[in-house]
């Protein structure tokens, strides 16, 4: 399995505190990955990252923000949570090229 | 926003019974079509990675299929067993890197 960890695994929060998700690899990939998963959507990309310092927006990237100092780690912080902000959130990595993609086991998070 | 479809949305098969299922994507900017296996309770697994129009990709009794030219790929599974039960997904992957993905076919193998 690749070695890529999400923490917290669950979170319950209150509208408009601050929440940081941290995503970790030890496989030197490339590309991190960060997803939001919801019934009737399935898997959305909220924010990536290709290098260090260098992220791009997915299609769901508003309330989201995103940092990427080390290879290892790319962390996903809501600044302001909101109710609709409830979602499982996935990681994922790649390896540049046509290769797959790994994912994360997940967070969970609540927003009351 | 690039629409990914899937159907259908879920099936049911008595085990032993072939299946498949379809993805249709759109053909611009196209880079590669991935396939994932998403059980209960876990992260998705990956288990297709193809690009070339024409691709036929094979792990066990699960292979696909991909067409470029019109926007569509197969996923076939060989005599279902109760263990092929999952979520199968298909997400698009442009050519800046970006994944776009279906909302999935829930396959239930009945024993």
């Amino acid at each position: 399995d690749a070695g890529i960890t999400q923490s917290p695994r669950h979170k319950v929060t209150e509208t408009g505190t601050p929440v940081t998700l941290r995503c970790h690899q030890t496989e030197n990939h490339r590309y991190m990955y960060w997803y939001r998963q919801d019934p009737g959507h399935g898997l959305r990309l909220i924010h990536y990252s290709y290098g260090v310092k260098d992220t791009d927006k997915g299609e769901v990237s508003d309330g989201y923000s995103v940092s990427r100092s080390k290879t290892e780690d790319f962390l996903l912080t809501l600044e302001s949570a909101t109710s609709s902000q409830t979602s499982v959130y996935f990681c994922a990595i790649k390896e540049q090229g046509l290769t797959e993609q790994y994912f994360g086991p997940g967070t969970r998070l609540t927003v009351t | 926003i690039l629409n990914v479809e899937q159907s259908p949305q879920s099936l049911h098969v008595q085990e032993g019974d072939s299946t498949n299922f379809t993805c249709s994507f759109p053909s611009s900017n196209f880079y590669a079509l991935h396939w994932y296996r998403w059980e209960t309770a876990k992260s998705p697994e990956a288990l297709f990675v193809m690009t070339l129009n024409g691709d036929e990709k094979k792990k066990g009794r699960i292979s696909a299929t991909l067409n470029t030219k019109e926007g569509y790929s197969y996923l076939y599974i060989k005599g279902s067993q109760p263990e092929d039960s999952a979520t199968y997904l298909c997400a698009f992957q442009n050519t800046g890197n970006q994944f776009y993905f279906g909302t999935g076919t829930s396959l239930t193998v009945i024993p």
